[in-house]
């Protein structure tokens, strides 16, 4: 069945540094979405891509999904306290159901 | 945007009894929910998709007789946790319009 994997799982970064995640799918996703999650809270929408090779910015936050729709990532330049948590994308394919890769843990040191 | 809630936030329970968690959404009609399980430090899990006015779809691996799903109208879905034993404490999620909002989550501890 359809797969998607998230590297790295845990990343610790000095805050000023840049963090990037990635995605990869065993098929060809319709579309990818990216979350967020706090420590304790629940996963708050992101992003979603759908086109190719499409790139969307968020002031700091740099999505990508490739060319052949089967991977993604997210990047964050000059990474702050507040970046900290969970992220996830989640992969929606011929299916129709989204699947969450693993997630990546951000910690961001002051 | 669109809201998701969730009730309750945090239940406790002894082992074998049955809890009800619902979902609702505030502000749209979603004629299909999903629900999701995400134990910790782990990823969410798709549990089944509930859909307005007609059987919920289960995924392979989720007893359909255990985790009982209602979806009786457009903005209101429950799960219902029958025979709660301890391995079924988690972070029970809801979502609706298209999986882009989430609810608050059901944390559930079954002692």
């Amino acid at each position: 069945g359809q797969q998607v994997m998230q590297i790295p799982q845990y990343q610790h970064v000095q805050e000023g540094e840049d963090f990037t995640t990635y995605c990869n799918s065993s098929t060809t996703l319709s579309n990818i979405q990216w979350y967020k999650q706090r420590p304790g809270g629940h996963p708050v929408f992101l992003i979603q891509l759908v086109k190719s090779g499409e790139v969307k910015k968020q002031k700091r936050l740099t999505f990508q999904f490739g060319e052949a729709k089967k991977n993604s990532s997210l990047h964050i330049t000059a990474t702050q306290t507040t970046d900290v948590g969970t992220y996830f994308c989640a992969g929606r394919g011929n299916t129709g159901k989204l699947i969450f890769g693993q997630g990546t843990t951000l910690q961001v040191k002051p | 945007g669109a809201v998701v809630s969730q009730h309750p936030s945090r239940v406790i329970c002894k082992s074998g009894t049955s809890v009800k968690i619902e979902c609702r959404s505030l502000d749209f009609q979603a004629t299909t929910m999903f629900w999701y399980r995400q134990f910790p430090k782990q990823s969410l899990m798709l549990m089944a998709t509930s859909n307005e006015g007609s059987k919920a779809t289960y995924e392979q691996g989720v007893e359909k007789d255990k985790f009982l799903i209602n979806h009786a109208s457009l903005t209101l879905s429950t799960l219902t946790v029958t025979s709660a034993h301890p391995e079924d404490s988690s972070f029970y999620i809801c979502s609706a319009a298209r999986e882009q909002f989430f609810g608050p989550g059901t944390r559930l501890t079954v002692l």
